[in-house]
């Protein structure tokens, strides 16, 4: 049984470009929550899907913004790319019947913004 | 609004010895705790969590956990550390029903053979 995996493993983008990061949750999850974490910090919550729709947001503007397609995979946007947004990009599956702290991570995208 | 404050940003243990990784937590209401571990190039796993049930939580590899709501505090403990539980470990709180995680800043722990 795969677990969460995510696209691609690294990139390197130019500030002011666009940027989408993929995840495909574990087999049996329908809900995907999108993380950013920082060097040297802990994960910060981005948002969460659910039935093709944003649940609930963290403190990230409008630049990110995500998309849930019927199969329960998700993407994660981000425009006007600043150098603040290199970080490691995490996904993390769960099942919205079962709870949401049943959290599976992939092993993220590191994204560097040159 | 919740948050975790990880005491230790580094602990180092030798090979054998007892691990104690301190979190204190705030939270308005009964939160939800949890413990992460990040290997290098690897994803977050979870260690153990506390949902309102027992207040001593044990968890994979020999780790365990105590709820202390007088202290408001989640330390992570094991008897004796191994090598391989070199890694960067994550308090994590967040209320019942509220898909927002908050993260601790992280502690990493160094196991000297």
């Amino acid at each position: 049984d795969a677990g969460v995996t995510q696209s691609p493993t690294h990139l390197i983008k130019t500030r002011g470009q666009q940027v989408t990061l993929r995840c495909s949750p574990k087999s049996g999850h329908d809900t995907v929550s999108w993380y950013q974490q920082a060097l040297g910090q802990g994960p910060q919550f981005i948002f969460q899907y659910y039935e093709e729709e944003e649940r609930q947001r963290g403190n990230f503007p409008d630049r990110f913004s995500g998309h849930q397609f019927p199969n329960y995979s998700s993407e994660l946007n981000v425009n006007a790319l600043l150098l603040g947004d290199s970080a490691l990009y995490l996904c993390a599956s769960s099942s919205w019947s079962s709870g949401f702290y049943e959290q599976y991570f992939g092993p993220g995208t590191r994204l560097t913004v040159t | 609004a919740q948050s975790v404050t990880q005491l230790d940003s580094h602990v180092s243990v030798s090979e054998g010895t007892p691990v104690l990784l301190r979190c204190n937590y705030s939270s308005s209401y009964s939160p939800s705790l949890f413990w992460y571990v990040q290997h290098p190039n690897k994803g977050l796993q979870l260690l153990l969590k506390y949902t309102s049930a027992a207040t001593l939580v044990k968890g994979i590899n020999g780790f365990e956990a105590e709820f202390k709501k007088s202290e408001t505090s989640f330390h992570l403990t094991k008897p004796s550390a191994h090598m391989s539980d070199a890694a960067e470990y994550f308090c994590v709180v967040t209320l019942y029903n509220n898909n927002d995680m908050r993260f601790g800043a992280g502690t990493r722990l160094t196991v000297k053979p």
